[in-house]
């Protein structure tokens, strides 16, 4: 049971370059959700999904897509990377069950945009 | 819709002492309470949770929170720290009564542990 994964680790892009950072969970959960992470600001919650075919937006959408084909597949897509898109990424999952609470996140993706 | 606010961005203390780290929080239907803990270059990890029954909590690590209904908080405590608990700390609640696992997190408290 690997949990929640996340891949690239590390990850540097120019402006205006497009790139999809990919989060997978092998627990069969329903919800995923995508947050940012900023110093002094906590986390922000981007995109989130309530299962496979069904997104919605968080706090801070523009500038990310995403798309949830299957339960366990979850990647946040940049459209056109801009420096204000530096920072670091957490894709977090949880059931829908009695431990909906609980959510589990993922080891993080660091982005720097030049 | 519900906030959280976490008083002390940062917090220095020695190794063995006490240490209390502030959260209070806003909402206007019923919340259920966490604190998660981000070791450096890595994720979060749930330290200990608050969903009914006793309003003191204990988690991982000799940590523990207290609930306070009528003063909307739910500071965390240990008694004695150790180096190794140098971290950010994050207060959050869910709203009770959704079916979403979706988090309002505060800015974090950075808890910085001195020999």
């Amino acid at each position: 049971n690997a949990g929640v994964t996340q891949t690239p680790k590390f990850q540097v892009l120019k402006t205006g370059q497009s790139m999809t950072l990919q989060c997978a969970q092998d627990m069969n959960h329903e919800y995923m959700s995508w947050y940012r992470q900023d110093p002094g600001m906590g986390l922000r919650l981007i995109h989130y999904s309530v299962g496979a075919g069904i997104t919605d937006q968080g706090e801070v959408p523009n500038g990310y897509n995403v798309s949830r084909s299957t339960t366990e597949d979850f990647p946040l897509r940049l459209l056109s990377a801009a420096p204000s898109q530096t920072s670091v990424y957490f894709c977090a999952s949880s059931s829908s069950g009695p431990r909906a609470y609980e959510q589990y996140f993922g080891p993080g993706t660091r982005l720097t945009v030049t | 819709a519900q906030s959280v606010t976490q008083l002390d961005s940062q917090v220095p203390v020695f190794e063995e002492a006490p240490v209390e780290l502030r959260c209070n929080y806003s909402s206007s239907v019923s919340v259920y309470l966490f604190w998660y803990v981000q070791y450096p270059n890595q994720g979060l990890q749930l330290l200990l949770k608050y969903l009914s029954g006793s309003t003191l909590v204990k988690g991982i690590n000799g940590f523990e929170a207290e609930f306070n209904k009528s003063q909307t908080s739910f500071h965390l405590r240990k008694p004695s720290v150790h180096i190794s608990d140098t971290a950010e700390y994050f207060c959050a609640v869910r709203n009770r009564g959704s079916t979403l696992g979706r988090l309002y997190f505060g800015r974090g408290t950075q808890l910085t542990v001195w020999p």
